[in-house]
């Protein structure tokens, strides 16, 4: 099983309000992932998790905010979000070898994310 | 910072032949890894090829294949008797300093 599974599919929020990504694999992977892909761009990393600890942020501003309760499952809160935060949110995992990041990453197929 | 370059937006090929995407990348690392990975409209991304920079034979995958020249710094994929199935989004990725950037991406279209 090499699946990688994201809810909701789609998501429409307003600017007030506050709601949740979730990511989930059973792959026994060690290294999770978000990231944000804009229409017709590359997926830009935003968070690292490795054994369950926040290891990268790459200067994501504080409405995105991540949460990883176990090895398989890692959320995104959402609150306060601009239209410009609309996008496709990716989640991958990995194998954190020695070197992070490295191994392959296996990607959920996204949440389509409105901000109206 | 690493950068990744994809010169060809968009690329198309009959069904059947052979296609060549290009990728460039500046590092000054020594230690890094390459991938293509592939995303077809409305579907996940996967990984198509994967090469270390220290292995200086060209990573395969059937009908995938890169040419991996590290002094120009360029990470090639080659696809051979292109199917349907591979028309997709296709983008270059460096691994280095713990992160993973991709490069903008080439559309490829299968023309039956």
């Amino acid at each position: 099983d090499t699946e990688v599974t994201q809810t909701p599919k789609h998501l429409v929020m307003g600017m007030t309000n506050k709601k949740s990504l979730k990511c989930e694999q059973h792959m026994g992977h060690r290294a999770m992932y978000w990231y944000k892909q804009k229409a017709k761009k590359p997926p830009e990393l935003m968070f690292v998790y490795s054994y369950e600890k926040l290891s990268i942020n790459e200067s994501v501003p504080s409405r995105f905010s991540p949460e990883c309760p176990n090895s398989s499952l890692l959320n995104l809160h959402l609150h306060a979000l601009q239209p410009e935060d609309s996008a496709l949110y990716l989640c991958a995992s990995s194998q954190p070898g020695l070197l992070l990041g490295a191994d392959t990453q296996y990607f959920g197929p996204g949440t389509r994310l409105t901000v109206l | 910072a690493q950068t990744v370059t994809q010169s060809q937006p968009e690329m198309s090929v009959q069904e059947a032949e052979t296609v060549t995407l290009s990728c460039t990348y500046d590092t000054s690392e020594s230690d890094y890894y390459l991938f293509w990975y592939k995303q077809p409209p409305s579907r996940q991304m996967i990984l198509v090829i994967r090469q270390e920079a220290y292995k200086q034979q060209n990573a395969t995958e059937n009908r995938f294949s890169v040419n991996f020249q590290k002094a120009a710094k360029s990470f090639s994929l080659k696809i051979s008797d292109s199917q349907l199935g591979d028309a997709a989004m296709y983008f270059c990725a460096y691994w280095g300093a713990q992160k993973l950037v991709f490069g903008q991406g080439t559309r490829l279209t299968i023309n039956p």
